[in-house]
């Protein structure tokens, strides 16, 4: 069975530090991964997702994340964070095989410093 | 983009009683919706993925019983929580995949959830 590892579930950060958040799964075959965002009080909001292609995926709001098959990892990475970055962050995988169910991880809540 | 409506955003319900969340995709046609359950602060578990036209398939420890699922038509899906209890109270959320996505390229678009207090 599938299932997603995200290994930090809260992190605080001060504004402009750099941010990588881990995300591992276990599954054998082709996957689609993403990350989502939850705002407080918002609905989950797609960042980034990967097909195939290039392993390095640049989304919304100067997040990106690298693919790494070997490691079956899919950590998200921001250069700089902001304090609107507050939130909690959702690693996800899609198997085609799976009747295309997306499997979340446990999140990372983000607290960002001003 | 994609939207996907759901409704009631809030629901408070006695204890014994039924509530229906509905998800309507709102410019594309829905083949598949799921439906997930998000208590505090834990992720999304999904209850069960539903096809329209046909039976919902529900996960492992979810009961088809009580968390009845009607995906009647290719923009909504219902989910009703029969003779709900306090450990129901949720947030509930649908997640609607675009019937126009093509082999490997999946649109998923989420509702905006529905939190259920049971009292």
């Amino acid at each position: 069975a599938q299932s997603v590892s995200q290994h930090n579930h809260h992190v605080i950060l001060s504004e402009a530090a750099s941010l990588e958040l881990g995300c591992n799964y276990s599954y054998g075959g082709t996957v689609n991964l993403f990350w989502y965002v939850q705002y407080p009080g918002q609905h989950l909001q797609l960042l980034l997702k990967y097909f195939s292609g290039d392993p390095l995926v640049k989304g919304i709001k100067g997040f990106e994340a690298e693919f790494i098959k070997s490691k079956f990892s899919f950590n998200l990475r921001k250069p700089s964070v902001q304090w609107s970055d507050t939130a909690e962050y959702f690693c996800a995988v899609m198997s085609g095989t799976g009747g295309f169910k997306t499997i979340f991880g446990a999140g990372t809540r983000l607290f960002v410093k001003a | 983009g994609a939207v996907v409506s759901q409704h009631p955003s809030w629901v408070i319900c006695k204890s014994g009683t039924s509530v229906k969340i509905e998800c309507r995709s709102l410019d594309f046609q829905a083949t598949t919706m799921f439906w997930y359950r998000q208590f505090p602060k834990q992720s999304l578990m999904l209850m069960a993925t539903s096809n329209e036209g046909s039976k919902a398939t529900y996960e492992q420890g979810v009961e088809k019983d009580k968390f009845l699922i009607n995906h009647a038509s290719l923009t909504l899906s219902t989910l009703t929580v029969t003779s709900a209890h306090p450990e129901d109270s949720s947030f509930y959320i649908c997640s609607a995949r675009d019937r126009r996505a093509g082999t490997g390229n999946y649109g998923y678009t989420f509702g905006s959830g529905t939190r259920l207090t049971v009292v």
